[in-house]
């Protein structure tokens, strides 16, 4: 079956670096995206990997590791506003999104 | 620029009627997709429309139904609504399906009792 693992839950204090893991499982693969959702709100797109490496976008880097299945979002000089919930999603052979349950990742002063 | 909007915003049903949830994007996006969220789990993707005129069932199809009469409008349509299709529904959109950016509307939130 298809599967994505995120944690559920993540602490973090502001000005602070966090790396938040994401696994996947799918039929295929085409690329791995990363979207943020703050609370009551819509998802907005981070990031897209399809090939191994880091990719880097100011505060915010995604890497993506096609053989081991595994993806990072790396969030540095943690800011309050970035309280939300960060979503992992794989697109799989039929160009279709499985989506992680997503992580909520809570800053503390 | 609105990108893309959904109505309405909530809605409580009674079991066994009949909804039809709307959403409209701006961008002249080929590709939409209903989702819907439900606590502790992913995103569900439940139909998509490659380009108007086209529809495909997704993870959940069952219970739902949709059109793509044109480019800017996917109604998403529950025949007989039942309590287990309390969610919340996002519509979205990418320019091309595959592996495209998708955006997202802002959702409606659907109790059905």
């Amino acid at each position: 079956g298809q599967n994505i693992d995120q944690p559920t839950e993540m602490t973090a204090t502001e000005g602070a670096i966090v790396q938040i893991n994401c696994t996947y499982q799918t039929s295929g693969f085409n690329g791995l995206f990363w979207y943020q959702q703050h609370a009551g709100e819509a998802p907005t797109f981070l990031s897209y990997n399809v090939l191994d490496g880091l990719e880097e976008k100011g505060r915010f880097s995604s890497f993506l590791s096609r053989s081991k299945g595994y993806s990072y979002l790396l969030l540095k000089e943690l800011q309050m506003k970035d309280s939300a919930s960060y979503l992992c999603a794989a697109m799989d052979s039929n160009y279709q999104l499985i989506w992680g349950a997503g992580t909520k990742l809570i800053i503390k002063p | 620029t609105a990108g893309i909007t959904q109505a309405p915003t909530s809605q409580i049903l009674a079991a066994g009627r009949s909804m039809t949830l709307r959403c409209t994007q701006d961008m002249r996006h080929n590709a939409m997709y209903w989702y819907r969220q439900d606590l502790g789990l992913g995103l569900r993707l439940i139909h998509y429309s490659n380009t108007a005129g086209t529809t495909g069932k997704g993870e959940v199809p069952d219970g739902y139904s949709v059109s793509r009469a044109n480019t800017d409008d996917f109604p998403l349509t529950l025949a007989s609504a039942v309590p287990s299709q309390t969610s919340v529904y996002f519509c979205a959109s990418s320019s091309e399906g595959g592996n495209y950016e998708q955006f997202f509307g802002p959702g409606t939130r659907l109790t059905v009792l």
